[in-house]
């Protein structure tokens, strides 16, 4: 069964430092998504991307995060300058898009991002 | 603006009793409701979901949920607990009508499931 995969599953970085996470969505998908989950605390959205652009953003993907589609395959998130609390799992998603309605999100295992 | 309350935090029950997982939500249009679950150092694995067809949903795993609009509750329900179901649980909404073609999905806080042998 396809599945969306995250790279690295736990990334330590010191604060100032960019950081890359990658993830690889189901190949026949639309959608692409990016959620973090602070310990302890829900999940939340950060940012929705179709058709090589954004197309959500919620008020925690500020100026220091940006989205990329870098080829066919790839969606990235890009932390410019890390922060103590962007320490969090950050969770990839993937959606189809059926009949004009875009499904269920099938979500990878996550990268946990801890920042020194 | 959409919101999903969980109502417990924290479930136990003993193997083979019946599972109750609490759920409401708020949503502005006509919502799409889902549960999740997330097994320690896992992803987050869909169980059901419900888009606007049978309000009683059957998911992976033995689960179901009911959609009632009237009391704006999606619980979660399974017959007999299974040491296996010990895991966190999330009811997550999504509106529909977004308008942004894209659907952001507002998750509860979770409740975790553990299971007594």
């Amino acid at each position: 069964e396809p599945e969306v995969t995250q790279t690295p599953s736990h990334q330590v970085t010191q604060m100032g430092q960019e950081v890359i996470l990658r993830c690889v969505p189901i190949s026949n998908h639309l959608y692409f998504y990016w959620y973090r989950q602070i310990l302890g605390q829900k999940v939340e959205f950060l940012v929705s991307f179709y058709n090589n652009e954004i197309s959500e953003k919620s008020e925690i993907f500020d100026d220091q995060f940006s989205v990329e589609r870098p080829d066919g395959s790839n969606f990235t998130l890009k932390i410019r300058s890390t922060k103590l609390e962007d320490s969090a799992m950050y969770f990839c998603a993937s959606s189809d898009l059926t009949q004009g309605i875009t499904y269920e999100q099938y979500f990878g295992p996550g990268t946990r991002l801890t920042v020194t | 603006a959409q919101s999903v309350t969980q109502l417990d935090s924290h479930v136990s029950v003993s193997e083979g009793t019946p599972v109750l997982l609490r759920c409401n939500y708020s949503s502005s249009y006509s919502p799409s409701l889902f549960w999740y679950v997330q097994h320690p150092n896992k992803g987050l694995q869909l169980l059901l979901k419900y888009t606007s067809a049978a309000t009683l949903v059957k998911g992976i795993n033995g689960f179901e949920a009911e959609f009632k609009k009237s009391e704006t509750s999606f619980h979660l329900t399974k017959p007999s607990a299974h040491m296996s179901d010990a895991a966190e649980y999330f009811c997550v909404v999504s509106d529909r009508d977004s308008g942004a073609g894209s659907y952001q999905l507002t998750f509860g806080k979770g409740t975790k499931l553990s299971v007594i042998p």
